[in-house]
């Protein structure tokens, strides 16, 4: 079965900093997708990334950054330069194959980051 | 933003009694799930559906049920609520074309309180 794993529950920074969260996936496919989402404490549900196996190239959307690595299964995310307004839980999550060719995920637990003025 | 609406969006029952669940997609998409999120569990999948009439169990299905009959409508039922189904309930859509590379977009979420 698949599995995703976010080890830190909450994190607290000071605006300005950079802050690390860390995601390691457990899975037998070959090919597969990781996706980073973000909750505000409005409670919505928002899409950040999505980032296939086959290319491991890091990613730079802003103030955000991601950092695939294959060999370590790991999938963090970076916030540079933190803002109260990136307050939020973040979830890590992974592709699993459904019927009829769709897809599902498997979620992490999630990190809350919390950036303090 | 995706068009998924969720109602109710906060709903009190007691325990024992039947609670029914709606999504609407205005999308057209052909997968829709139930979700479900729980502190230090993220959220964990009910169940999906992949076309009318057309569903599957997620990895925490027992105690629910659903029904689609309508590409728009997903329904999600608690037959008799427990207390350990108090949670935040997400539905999602996806259009999936084949590649499991899809996102899934989510709704606002509808808080269930079962006392």
């Amino acid at each position: 079965a698949q599995k995703v794993t976010q080890a830190q529950t909450e994190i607290s920074v000071v605006e300005k900093e950079d802050v690390t969260l860390d995601c390691v996936y457990e899975t037998r496919d070959t090919t597969y997708y990781l996706f980073w989402y973000k909750q505000p404490p409005s409670g919505e549900l928002v899409f950040l990334i999505r980032r296939n196996s086959f290319d491991e190239q890091n990613e730079i959307s802003g103030r955000y950054s991601w950092n695939f690595q294959k060999s370590t299964s790991s999938f963090n995310f970076t916030i540079t330069a933190s803002q109260v307004v990136d307050s939020a839980v973040y979830f890590c999550a992974l592709s699993e194959a459904i019927k009829a060719a769709g897809n599902k995920l498997t979620f992490g637990g999630g990190t809350r980051v919390l950036v303090k003025p | 933003d995706a068009g998924i609406t969720q109602s109710p969006r906060h709903k009190v029952t007691e325990t024992g009694t039947p609670v029914t669940l709606r999504c609407h997609q205005t999308e057209n998409h052909r997968y829709m799930y139930w979700y479900r999120q729980d502190p230090g569990h993220g959220l964990r999948l009910i169940h999906y559906s992949y076309g009318v009439k057309d569903t599957d169990k997620g990895e925490v299905s027992d105690g629910y049920s659903v029904s689609r009959s309508k590409t728009e409508d997903f329904l999600l039922t608690l037959e008799s609520a427990t207390s350990s189904q108090t949670s935040v309930y997400f539905c999602a859509i996806s259009e999936s074309r084949g590649e499991r590379n899809s996102p899934l977009h989510f709704g606002n979420g509808t808080r269930l309180t079962v006392t």
